[in-house]
């Protein structure tokens, strides 16, 4: 399988634990973005890298949560101190440089969390 | 800041129906507009788009026009089949306020009926 995949696929946790995600992109694009998507929403942007570079975060990414793709491939996104609000599809998706000029973005299918 | 709207869901309809999903924005500058669509237990995928006003784009029998005098990139198909049941999200880019940033709108459930 070569699209883009999440892990864990679905997570549930205990307010107050930490979590973490992790997304491989397909191979070839040095584009990766983070986005949130709640029951009857669209998809909500966090954060994108390009390579390991972090280059945009939404105000949307409190302190509570950071990403990271420390060597350009993966990446994983940490949400430390779970709310009930935190409850949501967690998306990954990547792309070649001109992504977001063109559109092709590639989706993961999500991790899903829910925080009790 | 930008925002995309569509039309109240969920849509119901026969196959071969005529398909519309409103789509309405609003930028700061010049957008780029996508449709996307996710079947289920698939991620998004770019389903078409449109890059300048007057454009349509155009992908499996959907079509959408950029008008950017109405501010709108509606969806539609002629003759909708039940393979063609999914989510539909309106989305744009807007290089005036991000590089990697695309905006979306709320998403409509398309459920077609054999």
């Amino acid at each position: 399988d070569t699209g883009v995949s999440q892990d864990p696929r679905h997570k549930i946790t205990k307010r107050g634990q930490n979590v973490t995600f992790r997304c491989d992109p397909i191979s070839e694009h040095n584009r990766l973005y983070w986005y949130r998507q709640t029951l009857g929403q669209g998809p909500e942007f966090l954060t994108y890298f390009q390579n390991e570079a972090q280059l945009e975060k939404s105000r949307l990414l409190s302190d509570r949560f950071s990403a990271e793709r420390p060597k350009g491939s993966f990446s994983t996104l940490e949400i430390q101190r779970t709310e009930q609000g935190d409850s949501a599809m967690y998306l990954c998706a990547s792309s070649l440089e001109e992504g977001h000029r063109t559109g092709e973005l590639f989706f993961g299918e999500g991790s899903r969390l829910t925080v009790l | 800041g930008d925002s995309v709207t569509q039309m109240e869901g969920p849509v119901t309809l026969s196959e071969e129906a005529f398909l519309t999903i409103n789509c309405t924005y609003t930028a700061t500058g010049y957008p780029s507009l996508f449709w996307y669509v996710q079947y289920p237990g698939e991620g998004l995928q770019l389903l078409l788009k449109a890059t300048k006003a007057d454009d349509k784009g155009s992908n499996k029998g959907f079509e959408a026009t950029y008008r950017k005098e109405t501010t709108s990139f509606h969806l539609e198909k002629g003759s909708v089949q039940v393979s063609d049941s999914a989510v539909y999200f309106c989305a744009l880019s807007d290089l005036s306020t991000s590089y990697g940033k695309l905006t979306f709108g709320q998403g409509t459930i398309l459920t077609v009926h054999p």
